[in-house]
């Protein structure tokens, strides 16, 4: 079964990092493509980032500069290492898998909560 | 503001046929893959279809889609209670290099 689990989620003051990770289990992690998708209170989806299965990397405009991902195959983990981080960033954290034939997103964690506030 | 636009909320009885679309632009719908998630309240969003009609293992046939040039569809067939929920559609947006997803669209169940 596969399971996604986020995690390091908190209140964090502006201008405060946070580090979520991703723990992954049944399937062979470093195949599929990986992204985090946020949401906030009462709003639709938006897309944060993705890392490929060779570690290409990409980010929305509003974390670009600010927000790393990455990922561990050998800990079957992944991560967003979140800077700078301001009110706007408030949000549930997903992540989520890829299909194998990188057309949707097809697994997802439950999520994990950011909150930044002072 | 969405890159992908829908509708913010559809409505139609039980049993009955919804559409929900997603419009966009050359850049994304018209040249990429389209997927579509239902979120129920309070949970993570699932996968209901993608690439061209997809479905993960343990979607029923009662959810399909379509795509025409920018604009995509899902439609929803012999509708239930438990079908209200958010539904978002999704893509690659080829110019801005991001996945991009709309707005969303509650459904009511009437």
């Amino acid at each position: 079964e596969v399971q996604l689990v986020e995690s390091g989620g908190g209140l964090v003051q502006p201008g405060g990092s946070l580090r979520l990770s991703c723990a992954a289990s049944g399937f062979t992690f470093s195949s599929y493509d990986m992204h985090w998708v946020r949401q906030a209170t009462g709003k639709g989806l938006e897309w944060v980032s993705y890392i490929g299965t060779a570690g290409d990397t990409y980010y929305s405009d509003s974390v670009k500069g600010r927000f790393t991902i990455s990922r561990e195959n050998a800990k079957n983990s992944l991560y967003l290492q979140m800077d700078s981080l301001r009110a706007g960033d408030t949000a549930v954290y997903y992540c989520a898998r890829s299909t194998i034939t990188r057309k949707g997103l097809e697994y997802w964690g439950q999520g994990t909560l950011v909150t930044v506030s002072s | 503001q969405s890159v992908l636009t829908q509708p913010p909320s559809v409505s139609a009885a039980p049993g009955q046929k919804v559409t929900i679309s997603c419009s966009g632009s050359n850049s994304n719908i018209a040249n990429n893959y389209v997927s579509w998630y239902q979120q129920l309240p309070g949970t993570a969003p699932r996968l209901l279809t993608y690439d061209n009609g997809k479905r993960p293992s343990g979607i029923p046939d009662r959810f399909s889609d379509s795509k025409s040039g920018t604009s995509a569809t899902l439609v929803i067939t012999g509708l239930q209670t438990g079908d209200e929920a958010d539904y978002y559609c999704g893509t690659w947006d080829s110019r801005l290099n991001v996945v991009v997803f709309g707005g969303g669209t509650k459904l009511t169940v009437l």
